[in-house]
């Protein structure tokens, strides 16, 4: 079945980086663009960007512009997000999710805490 | 700041319909993108629930439904169950964004 597995919990200091990997099984890997979202705790869903797995390319909300880096290494069907100068209001789950395009967005990957913290 | 805005909360008895508004602007549900919905279940991922305004994945069941009209978007969910308490999320595509995948606030559906 299609499933996407996300990497473990982070636990980093302010104004450094995380890379959080998203492993894809289950499908044809380049056929759909896969999505960033974060949540931080006991809010909503925030959109990140997203990839696409044949190209390469990229595409961010304005808010992480600058900050978040998203690449993909198709031998291993996996993609990663490195969001970078860490701040406090980072610390959330982060999800990857399949592109299904005019079907909305799933499946989804279990999540990755990622908690900033002096 | 949430682009689709969703009412915090919404509860009903077991067996009642409720509905969840998603509203947005000229530039996401009013420009004619589609409306998608998710729940998510306390502690878990987003699960997706309808896609496309009106379509459920197979596995939905019908209790489910949405729709669409202008500038907004409703989830309705009849003979509501407990296993429904959970979180919901409107979702649609924004052009004034530079191209962006936009969510709403959010709704708590409580079942009393």
């Amino acid at each position: 079945q299609v499933q996407l597995v996300q990497s473990g919990a982070e636990v980093k200091k302010p104004g450094a980086s995380v890379t959080v990997s998203c492993k894809a099984s289950g499908y044809t890997f380049t056929a759909h663009h896969i999505h960033w979202v974060r949540q931080a705790p006991g809010q909503g869903l925030e959109w990140m960007g997203w990839i696409s797995t044949d190209s390469g390319a990229t595409s961010s909300a304005q808010t992480f512009q600058g900050r978040v880096t998203m690449t993909r290494d198709t031998s291993i069907s996996t993609v990663y997000m490195e969001l970078t100068s860490l701040r406090s209001d980072d610390t959330a789950v982060y999800f990857c999710a399949r592109d299904q395009v005019d079907m909305g967005i799933g499946p989804w990957g279990q999540g990755t805490l990622v908690t900033v913290s002096s | 700041q949430f682009v689709l805005t969703q009412p915090p909360s919404v509860s009903g008895a077991p067996g009642q319909r409720v509905t969840i508004s998603c509203t947005g602007s000229t530039s996401n549900i009013g420009a004619g993108h589609d409306v998608h919905w998710y729940r998510q279940l306390p502690g878990t991922a987003p699960q997706l629930l309808i896609f496309a305004n009106n379509n459920r994945p197979s596995g939905v069941p019908d209790r489910f439904s949405g729709s669409k009209s202008g500038t907004s978007a409703s989830l309705a969910i009849t003979g509501l169950q407990a296993e429904d308490e959970a979180d919901y999320y409107c979702q649609s595509y924004d052009s004034s964004l530079s191209g962006s995948f936009v969510f709403g606030s959010g709704t708590k559906v409580t079942v009393l």
